[in-house]
């Protein structure tokens, strides 16, 4: 069973600019989540979609957004970058029925900014 | 944003010792996981718990849902080398908590051989 595939795995971009990043799911799931790794503030929750609708988000701001299409794909957005937004971003998916059901992570897409 | 307590941040031990780390927390969670992180990949899952006192066993690795729902462990026993990387846990709080985990900061594992 393939696992959750993130592209790419890593990207350069400068300040001010957008950034779009790719998740595919565990074939079935229909949940994805979208955390931010950094070493200062660790592992920090940004959104969850199912079905292709936002059900649960964490406290980043604005420029951070996301979707989810109808083969449950996922894509996460990122406006006008700032330095502070270099980090390894992790999607995870489960099948999405209860909230207890443990997710499943991607290796990542490392963004850095100069 | 909230996390959860996770000690120690680091351990070097000797291969073959045991090793036990441990998560808290000021709220109730319904649901404790495990997971591992090798340099440049993504947290592996190695162990879900569900309910409050449970013991599960996964191999080498065992973890406990604490009674009050505020605190898991995991213990690995007799380690090995390629038991080095970085253990989180992580905690869903239930209800309307889709998709939404709140982790440890991790423990740094490192195995002399």
């Amino acid at each position: 069973k393939a696992g959750v595939t993130q592209t790419p795995r890593y990207l350069i971009k400068t300040r001010g600019q957008q950034v779009t990043l790719s998740c595919s799911p565990i074939s079935g799931h229909r949940s994805v989540s979208w955390y931010q790794q950094t070493p200062g503030q660790g592992l920090q929750f940004l959104f969850e979609y199912f079905s292709e609708t936002q059900r649960n988000k964490g406290n980043f701001p604005g420029r951070f957004s996301g979707r989810q299409f109808s083969n449950s794909r996922s894509e996460m957005n990122v406006s006008t970058l700032e330095l502070g937004d270099s980090a390894l971003y992790l999607c995870a998916s489960s099948p999405g029925d209860f909230s207890n059901q443990p997710q499943h992570f991607g290796d990542g897409t490392r963004l850095s900014i100069l | 944003g909230q996390q959860l307590n996770q000690s120690p941040q680091s351990m070097f031990i000797q291969e073959g010792e045991d090793v036990s780390m441990n998560c808290t927390s000021s709220s109730i969670f319904n649901t404790w996981l495990w997971y591992k992180q090798d340099p440049g990949e993504g947290p592996v899952l190695l162990i879900a718990l569900y309910k409050a006192g449970e013991l599960t066993s996964n191999g080498r690795l065992t973890a406990q849902f604490g009674i009050t729902r505020k605190d898991s462990f995991l213990n690995i026993s007799a380690s090995i080398p390629s038991d080095v990387g970085i253990y989180f846990c992580a905690g869903i709080a239930g209800g309307t908590s889709y998709g939404k985990l709140t982790f440890g900061q991790g423990t740094i594992l490192t195995v002399h051989p």
